[in-house]
């Protein structure tokens, strides 16, 4: 049963522009959401995180939004890059859970 | 800082032989360990996972087995490999917050 959802595979989107990829979790349970960044033939890279008691957390180009009432994240990237194409992976855990649930990833190609 | 290594890298090996790879984390001690497997084209899986020396959990019926003699050391093994155990092989430890940092990971190939 897949507790994380990305339910876009792919996000082509042009330099300089915003990158929105959208993330859905079914367990009321999770309080810890995560992204990661991954390249071909490489471990994936911890991004930015949120945690329950906020709704928005900025790192940089990085920004991560949280509506706990839609179990519905998302990360912005703006201004997006050519560096940034890679796959996006969102993850959850809840409090008093060691793992991790992931999503199957979005692949995001940025367009020069 | 905290590190970690896995290896090898890359392994071809062909069906019924042994497996055996490792991971190993610097900079940190009693860290949580996570066992990992991504298939082509899919997300992350997670195969076991362990707080402790000795302590392994598993998430996943399969061919695959895990163990952890060091308290920064975890290494995967399989006495005889399917073709269906071919994938990409990501280790990966916890930081306090519970997030997650993960190895450089190992493409397996059975044939």
């Amino acid at each position: 049963d897949q507790q994380v959802k990305q339910n876009s595979p792919s996000l082509s989107v042009q330099e300089g522009r915003i990158s929105i990829l959208n993330c859905d979790y079914t367990n009321s349970m999770f309080d810890y959401f995560l992204w990661y960044k991954k390249y071909p033939a490489e471990g994936p890279t911890f991004l930015i995180s949120i945690s329950s008691i906020k709704d928005k957390n900025e790192d940089g180009r990085f920004t991560v939004f949280l509506n706990k009432s839609a179990k519905h994240l998302s990360l912005h990237i703006v201004p997006s890059q050519p560096g940034d194409s890679a796959v996006y992976f969102c993850a959850a855990s809840a409090w008093d859970d060691y793992k991790l649930s992931f999503g199957a990833g979005t692949t995001v190609t940025v367009r020069a | 800082s905290q590190t970690i290594h896995q290896w090898p890298a890359t392994l071809v090996q062909p069906v019924g032989s042994p497996l055996s790879l490792e991971c190993t984390v610097e900079g940190t001690s009693n860290p949580n360990l996570y066992w990992y497997r991504q298939a082509a084209g899919r997300g992350l899986q997670l195969l076991f996972y362990s707080v402790g020396i000795g302590q392994i959990s598993s998430e996943v019926p399969q061919n695959l087995s895990a163990s952890r003699p060091q308290d920064r050391q975890f290494i995967l093994s399989s006495k005889k490999l399917l073709l269906s155990d071919s994938g990409f092989y990501l280790c990966a430890w916890s930081g306090a917050k519970g997030e997650q940092y993960f190895g450089p990971g190992t493409r397996l190939t059975v044939t």
